[in-house]
């Protein structure tokens, strides 16, 4: 079935250090593709996403490019914040399901000043 | 905004009792879901709602079931709670297919349950 794989984290960086976070799909198709935010204590929000082949998503310095060769949607931020410290999910939409989103396991950000 | 509420963010419940999580959307969205999320596991989906008294199965509904009579409301309820259920419980709403891409999902806070 289709699948999310994520680098484990947790994830240490120093403020303003420039961010990757990995995120591999399985899937048949074409799914959509997305990055969900969950900083602490809160639910979990959309950050960007993208729903064809080399789109670009992008929002609050983040970005992700939709790579079907590789299948692969990986998170880059050039100059993290501490603000940025959460957990983030990357998740598809199967072509065949159009409710369902699969996530992956979550990769935890941690920034320090 | 679209909000979702969760009525209830910390539960402690005993084994065998019978759990009610509630989860209100003010959007007047179509669609409703129930997430648990377990960490190193992500979220998995345990039921969703496309319409008001209509149901599917996610991808681990044992032990669960759900109650959707209003369109703006989608309980989970738990008939006979027990420890492997203590988890985070997140509720969704969305407009429309995801697959559109214009149509994304909208969380509660969550709603944290311990079963002892």
């Amino acid at each position: 079935g289709d699948s999310v794989t994520q680098m484990e984290g947790p994830v240490t960086l120093s403020e303003e250090a420039f961010l990757t976070i990995n995120c591999t799909y399985t899937a048949t198709g074409y799914p959509s593709l997305f990055w969900y935010v969950q900083y602490p204590g809160e639910g979990l929000q959309l950050l960007l996403k993208a729903t064809k082949a080399d789109d670009k998503g992008s929002n609050k310095g983040f970005e992700a490019t939709y790579r079907k060769e590789t299948t692969s949607f990986h998170l880059e931020k050039g100059s993290v914040q501490v603000s940025d410290s959460a957990v983030y999910f990357c998740a598809l939409v199967p072509r065949d399901s159009s409710y369902k989103l699969i996530f992956g396991s979550g990769t935890r950000l941690l920034v320090r000043p | 905004d679209v909000k979702v509420t969760q009525s209830s963010r910390y539960l402690v419940k005993r084994t065998g009792e019978k759990v009610f999580l509630e989860c209100v959307q003010d959007m007047d969205h179509e669609n409703m879901f129930w997430y648990r999320q377990d960490p190193g596991l992500g979220l998995r989906l345990i039921y969703f709602s496309y319409d008001v008294k209509m149901k599917e199965k996610g991808d681990i509904p044992e032990g669960y079931s759900v109650s959707r009579e209003k369109k703006e409301r989608f309980s989970l309820i738990l008939e006979s709670a027990s420890t492997n259920q203590t988890s985070m419980y997140l509720c969704a709403s969305s407009f429309g297919r995801l697959t559109s891409g214009a149509n994304v999902l909208t969380f509660g806070a969550g709603s944290r349950l311990t079963v002892l």
